[in-house]
């Protein structure tokens, strides 16, 4: 069974300022992608960022960027240069092909607020 | 840009009641998609649907769940009799035909409805 823990129930940062936020995740299969989702309090679901486990190179996206450290089955995303638009839910979430399942497993989120 | 529309975007009904959810996913993708997120906690996939049948459910989809793609634009999904603890926010999303072997189907995310169970 695949697994994603987001230990970080809410994160501060200053406007301007990086911040990273933690995912790790738990499969036992070679193939998988890793997906980041910003969910502003309006409720919708954005898509952000995305690392494919066989990708040599860790994805980044503008202001995103995945730490991506396969060893130790983590995938932290890195805001830089955090906006105030940038408070929002932030959720990890992985997809397992080789299992024939295309659904998405989800974390349990992180909460960033950044202050001005 | 395309985008996943969903109505109704607040639905509030009685415990034992019907409800009804609807999506229109982007046009040219081929997987659809049913989450839900219960108030403050993480999203949960309910149901996978392509070429006009489940493709997957998890164990959330009982028999009290049922989808349908009525018309080939319209994605429904049907709750047949509601209970408090189906108060959530549900998705739907859609995705094209996945590419490679890392599993990047990017799944695009309607609005949301939020379903209020009294």
């Amino acid at each position: 069974a695949q697994k994603i823990t987001q230990t970080q129930p809410g994160m501060f940062v200053q406007e301007k300022e990086a911040v990273t936020l933690d995912c790790t995740y738990d499969t036992s299969d070679p193939s998988y992608g890793l997906f980041w989702y910003k969910q502003p309090s309006s409720g919708e679901m954005i898509f952000l960022i995305y690392q494919g486990s066989y990708d040599q190179q860790n994805a980044t996206e503008g202001r995103y960027s995945l730490n991506f450290q396969k060893a130790r089955k983590s995938a932290n995303l890195v805001i830089s240069a955090s906006q105030l638009g940038d408070s929002a839910m932030y959720f990890c979430a992985m997809r397992v092909p080789s299992t024939g399942r295309r659904a998405l497993t989800f974390g349990s989120g992180t909460r960033l607020q950044v202050q001005p | 840009e395309p985008e996943v529309t969903q109505t109704p975007s607040h639905q509030v009904t009685q415990m034992g009641q019907e409800v009804i959810l609807r999506c229109v996913p982007i046009s040219n993708h081929l997987y659809f998609y049913w989450y839900r997120q219960i108030l403050g906690q993480k999203v949960e996939f309910l149901v996978s649907f392509y070429n006009n049948e489940i493709s997957e459910k998890s164990e959330i989809f009982d028999d009290q769940f049922s989808v349908e793609r009525p018309d080939g634009s319209n994605f429904t999904l049907k709750i047949r009799s509601t209970k408090l603890e189906d108060s959530a926010m549900y998705f739907c999303a859609s995705s094209e035909a996945g590419r490679g072997t890392s599993g990047n189907n990017e799944q695009f995310f309607g609005p949301g409805t939020r379903l209020t169970v009294l």
